[in-house]
């Protein structure tokens, strides 16, 4: 079966420090993945999103960048975290044939101090 | 203008109740309807999906597409404080779209 794994679960970073986030999807190949941020008591807006290795797709410019270095590992990046940064950062896949079966990940909250 | 329009919240029931939830959406190329429920401090997880206009059933779940309107709703019938989270709709072309989430709490 397939399993998508993300962490840290919490994070809390100064501002100014850098950031990397890490999600793996187990089981499957060629997924399409996602970054999405949630902010309190908002929707899940889309950071990136990537269709294979070394394909990233951003929707919103900003202070992050995302890398896919492997089939079934997606990175979220920034070289300086601002304050604005913080929020719930969740990772998903799906399969190209599939295109309602979005799976998340557990999400990480990050906060920046 | 947001792609996905959801009623804000909070809702608060009394168990039993049932619980109406709606979104309105713009872009008419959108083709598959889902709601997704979320706990606190967890992802997202798929309840239902639906990609035609018209009723689809799941349990005491029910999700309703209007296409002709562009709204869709989600009703929970007989509603348990197991159901208290945040649900969110989502509508998809080649990404998907997220309504802003409605916090529901099912009081015992």
């Amino acid at each position: 079966s397939q399993t998508i794994h993300q962490w840290p679960a919490t994070l809390v970073q100064p501002v100014g420090s850098p950031l990397s986030l890490e999600c793996t999807v187990e089981g499957t190949s060629n997924p399409n993945l996602y970054w999405y941020r949630q902010a309190a008591g908002r929707g899940l807006q889309l950071l990136f999103y990537s269709v294979g290795i070394g394909q990233i797709s951003s929707e919103v410019p900003q202070n992050l960048s995302a890398s896919r270095p492997q089939d079934r590992q997606f990175i979220l990046s920034s070289k300086k975290l601002l304050l604005s940064d913080s929020g719930f950062y969740l990772c998903a896949w799906r399969t190209e044939m599939v295109n309602y079966g979005y799976t998340f990940g557990s999400g990480t909250r990050l906060t920046v101090v | 203008q947001k792609e996905v329009e959801q009623d804000p919240g909070p809702l608060s029931v009394p168990e039993g109740a049932i619980v109406s939830l709606n979104c309105t959406y713009s872009n008419s190329a959108f083709q598959y309807f889902m709601w997704y429920r979320q706990y606190s401090r967890k992802g997202p997880e798929l309840l239902m999906y639906t990609y035609s206009s018209g009723n689809k059933e799941d349990g005491r779940f029910t999700a309703q597409v209007d296409k002709s309107s562009k709204y869709i709703s989600l009703f929970i019938r007989d509603s348990q404080p197991s159901d208290s989270a945040t649900y969110l709709c989502a509508i998809t072309d080649y990404k998907l779209s997220f309504g802003a989430g409605t916090t529901v709490t099912v009081r015992a």
